[in-house]
């Protein structure tokens, strides 16, 4: 079966670091994505790794470890706007299938 | 480039009522999904079509849900009849790929609430 794993809930201050990590347990593996969520908005993506290591966009970045079936997304100088929910999905041969979801709440 | 388009956006029926959402995915992409999402829960996937063929719909509650993609473009989800534990977002997302999905593309979704 497959299975994806992450924290509930998260809470940071502006400014700071926070590290959403993710296992996950599938068969055919391809990549690892991260798609942000607002509060009764659409599922809206942010990233994907194919390949171990890191790959940073801007304020975020996320990184993969195949061999662990492990990754994380970091948010830097975080914003009050980056409260939401963040969800990994893994990408299978055929699926498409989401964790459960961290919500993060950033604090003034 | 125009998204995922959704409709309604918000519905209410009754339980044991039927109920018909509608989905057009992002022109030229052959995958489309239908998650459901309840408050506070990731999208849990209930169908995917690779144009007009189903791929997977191993968590879609054959007694009472269908759906189709006719001419491998537009799509319909059906509740029938409906229960209160419905109660959720619909959403409907397309990728280009299906094998290597390496992004989706979701619509605004369907709010649907069964009293």
């Amino acid at each position: 079966g497959q299975s994806l794993e992450q924290p509930s809930e998260v809470t940071a201050v502006e400014g700071a670091i926070v590290q959403i990590n993710c296992t996950y347990q599938t068969s055919g593996f391809y990549g690892l994505s991260w798609y942000q969520q607002h509060d009764g908005g659409a599922p809206t993506f942010l990233s994907y790794n194919a390949l171990d290591g890191l790959e940073e966009t801007g304020r975020f970045s996320s990184f993969l470890s195949r061999s662990d079936s492990y990754g994380y997304l970091l948010l830097q100088e975080l914003q009050m706007k980056d409260s939401a929910s963040y969800f990994c999905a893994v990408s299978g041969t055929y699926k498409y299938i989401f964790g459960t979801g961290t919500r993060l709440k950033v604090l003034a | 480039e125009a998204g995922v388009a959704q409709s309604p956006r918000y519905k209410i029926i009754e339980k044991r009522q039927s109920v018909a959402f509608w989905c057009n995915p992002i022109s030229g992409h052959a995958t489309l999904y239908w998650y459901q999402q309840i408050l506070g829960q990731g999208p849990k996937l209930l169908i995917q079509f690779q144009n007009n063929g189903v791929v997977d719909d191993s968590q879609l509650p054959k007694d009472r849900f269908s759906a189709e993609r006719l001419k491998g473009v537009d799509s319909t989800l059906k509740i029938q009849p409906a229960k209160l534990e419905d109660s959720a977002v619909y959403l409907c997302a397309s990728s280009l790929e299906s094998v290597m999905n390496t992004e989706a593309f979701f619509g605004q979704g369907t709010r649907l609430t069964v009293v």
